[in-house]
């Protein structure tokens, strides 16, 4: 079935370091693909999203390509700041069923 | 814009009393989620709809239900509350497939 895998962490980072999450992805057809953050206490916000393969989606310093080949769409920050600990969620979209399908997401903490 | 709007941010159940959160969107949005988060973990779908009059079950359905009588409202009916229940409740609305979603603030329920 569909499904999405994300590496779940923790993973913790300092300030300025670089971040790399990393997302693939197992469909049905042609997803779109998203990344989500959930700050504390706080809905999920879409962070960036791409629609079609070699898409680069980029929002706040982050970034996401749409790679088909490797079934793929790994989030990545080159200076990650103490505001972006947060729990990040990778998902794609489909055009039937249940329409998303999220991975269970990944808790960053970034300490100054 | 309001979006995506849940009620009540909070809430304290007894085991064995029913409940109804409201969902409502102002996006004109055809589809619309329920999830639910249980502390550290992923989003997992309760019911959908992908329209007014249909709904369809998601991944966890037992102990809900759901009805979708106009575009703007998607309420979740919780019958005879069980600890299990425990969790925070998403409600989520997109317009078509393979298009974002959008998340409301959540609702923290506690069956104690």
């Amino acid at each position: 079935g569909d499904s999405v895998t994300q590496m779940e962490g923790p993973v913790t980072l300092s300030e300025e370091a670089f971040l790399t999450i990393n997302c693939t992805y197992t469909a049905t057809g042609y997803p779109s693909l998203f990344w989500y953050v959930q700050y504390p206490g706080e809905g999920l916000q879409l962070l960036l999203k791409a629609t079609k393969a070699d898409d680069k989606g980029s929002n706040k310093g982050f970034e996401a390509t749409y790679r088909k080949e490797t079934t793929s769409f790994h989030l990545e920050k080159g200076s990650v700041q103490v505001s972006d600990s947060a729990v990040y969620f990778c998902a794609l979209s489909l055009s039937y069923g249940q329409n998303f399908v999220f991975g269970p997401g990944t808790r960053l903490s970034v300490l100054p | 814009n309001a979006g995506v709007t849940q009620t009540p941010k909070f809430r304290i159940l007894k085991i064995g009393q029913s409940m109804t959160l409201q969902c409502t969107q102002d996006m004109n949005h055809n589809y619309m989620y329920w999830y639910r988060q249980d502390p550290g973990m992923g989003l997992k779908l309760i019911y959908y709809s992908v329209g007014a009059g249909i709904t369809d079950k998601g991944e966890v359905p037992n102990g809900y239900n759901v009805s979708r009588s106009t575009t703007e409202d998607f309420p979740l009916r919780l019958e005879l509350a069980a600890p299990s229940q425990t969790s925070v409740y998403f409600c989520a609305s997109s317009l078509r497939p393979n298009t974002e979603a959008f998340f409301g603030q959540g609702t923290r329920l506690t069956v104690v």
